[in-house]
């Protein structure tokens, strides 16, 4: 039973490298979420999908997109990456928008 | 503006020693308030929901409260290993906005 899985759980990318992040959820949950976590800021929500085949931009997107690939998937892609998207990167999901939000242990990523 | 306040920032107890976490909230139509613990380097692992003035959860030493304005999260004599981040965050009600309203948490210190 392992909940919400991330990939890699640490990467290190020069400024301006490609990358994709990698979530799956075995709950059957229907909403996912991706969320960064800097010192100081807190946990803020970058984009969520609130089912398969639709998302959503949240309170920063700005320098991401996302796939909702299938019902189990969602991955964050950094298309051009810059030293200010260094941070821990959180997938999350739940059973719909509004219900309680279960997370994965992370992602740490480093852009130099 | 909808924010969510945690104090204090730091809580260093004696183990043995109870005392309690604020989380005040400003939010237009609170759908839930959601209660995590956060360990270094791992995901916030949910605690409780709360979702009405009045209401109480327990799960072994801890204890959360909710009013029309602020939860409580309190600690009955704690343990070293209760040491952790606490983090509560809101869900407001309406809309398509899947975003929970995090706290920047609250950091707790348990010394034997």
């Amino acid at each position: 039973n392992a909940g919400v899985t991330q990939t890699p759980k640490f990467q290190v990318l020069k400024t301006g490298q490609s990358m994709t992040l990698q979530c799956a959820q075995d709950m059957n949950h229907n909403s996912m979420y991706w969320y960064r976590q800097d010192p100081g800021m807190g946990l803020r929500l970058i984009y969520y999908s609130a089912s398969e085949g639709t998302t959503d931009k949240g309170e920063v997107p700005n320098g991401y997109n996302v796939s909702r690939l299938n019902k189990r998937e969602f991955s964050l892609r950094l298309e051009s990456a810059a030293p200010s998207q260094t941070s821990v990167y959180f997938c999350a999901s739940s059973e719909k928008l509004g219900n309680t939000i279960y997370f994965g242990e992370g992602s740490w990523l480093t852009v130099v | 503006e909808d924010q969510v306040t945690q104090s204090p920032e730091a809580l260093r107890l004696q183990e043995g020693e109870s005392s309690s976490l604020n989380c005040s909230y400003t939010v237009s139509g609170l759908r839930g308030l959601f209660w995590y613990r956060q360990d270094p380097g791992k995901g916030p692992e949910f605690l409780f929901t709360l979702y009405s003035a009045g209401e109480e959860k327990e799960k072994e030493r801890l204890k959360a409260t909710l009013t029309k304005k602020e939860s409580f999260l309190h600690i009955t004599a704690p343990k070293p290993e209760d040491s952790a981040t606490y983090l509560c965050a809101a869900a407001k009600t309406g809309g398509s906005q899947g975003n929970l309203i995090f706290g920047k948490g609250t950091k707790l210190s348990v010394k034997p």
